[in-house]
């Protein structure tokens, strides 16, 4: 079956470490996103991808990398610089393309990520 | 500024009753996809309904209505004959152009949704 695979789904992390959360899709979607989800925040997006080796900063960047080497896979490495990581953290990919039908992201099933 | 505004933090409905869920967007596009997602709490995000700009009728998928107002840029989710797990968050979402020219998913904040037995 096709879908997207996050892991791991709880992760735990001493301060001044990094870490870095995994995203596969088997969907053959050239975009693929990465957003960060707190309570009464909604979505926010991090970094997205629209093609192999190009990546681009969404609204909330800072402290966090990600790469693209490969169409399937497009992982999150969460930085010491990242001052509040403690979150729910949400990979999606979807279709390139406008906004016609068919556009829809499709999601993981999420990391929560606990700095102790 | 935010691009999806959703005004309702928390809603509650009986079982079997019908609920709206507001939304409202921003945008100078004449041209785009509106999209409501359901998220339990598991935290998986489960697509429910799309609503292109121009589609002349509102969307409908099952007991997913989508109240389409294009003038009044509002795109509200109805929900008719509610279930117990139907209680979950409930997003409203749109491609918006990014850096690029590349389509990115901008979601709102969320409404959390709760039906009573």
């Amino acid at each position: 079956d096709g879908g997207i695979t996050q892991s791991p789904k709880y992760l735990f992390r001493k301060e001044g470490q990094n870490v870095t959360l995994s995203c596969e899709q088997n969907l053959n979607h050239d975009a693929m996103y990465w957003y960060r989800q707190d309570p009464g925040q909604g979505l926010r997006l991090i970094y997205y991808s629209q093609i192999v080796n190009d990546f681009q900063k969404g609204d909330i960047a800072e402290g966090y990398s990600v790469s693209r080497e490969k169409k399937e896979s497009f992982p999150l490495t969460v930085t010491s610089a990242q001052k509040n990581p403690t979150a729910f953290y949400l990979c999606a990919s979807s279709i390139n393309g406008d906004r016609g039908r068919n556009t829809e992201a499709f999601f993981g099933q999420g990391t929560r990520l606990t700095v102790v | 500024a935010q691009k999806i505004t959703q005004t309702q933090p928390g809603m509650f409905v009986q079982e079997k009753e019908a609920v709206t869920l507001d939304c409202t967007y921003d945008t100078s596009d004449q041209s785009y996809g509106l999209f409501w997602y359901k998220q339990p709490s598991s935290g998986e995000m489960i697509f429910l309904i799309y609503q292109g700009s121009y589609d002349e009728q509102n969307a409908t998928e099952g007991r997913y209505s989508l109240n389409f107002q294009k003038a009044r840029k509002s795109a509200n989710l109805v929900i008719s004959a509610s279930q117990l797990g139907d209680s979950a968050m409930y997003f409203c979402a749109m491609r918006e152009v990014g850096a690029g020219g590349s389509y990115i998913p901008t979601f709102g904040r969320g409404t959390s949704l709760i039906v009573h037995p």
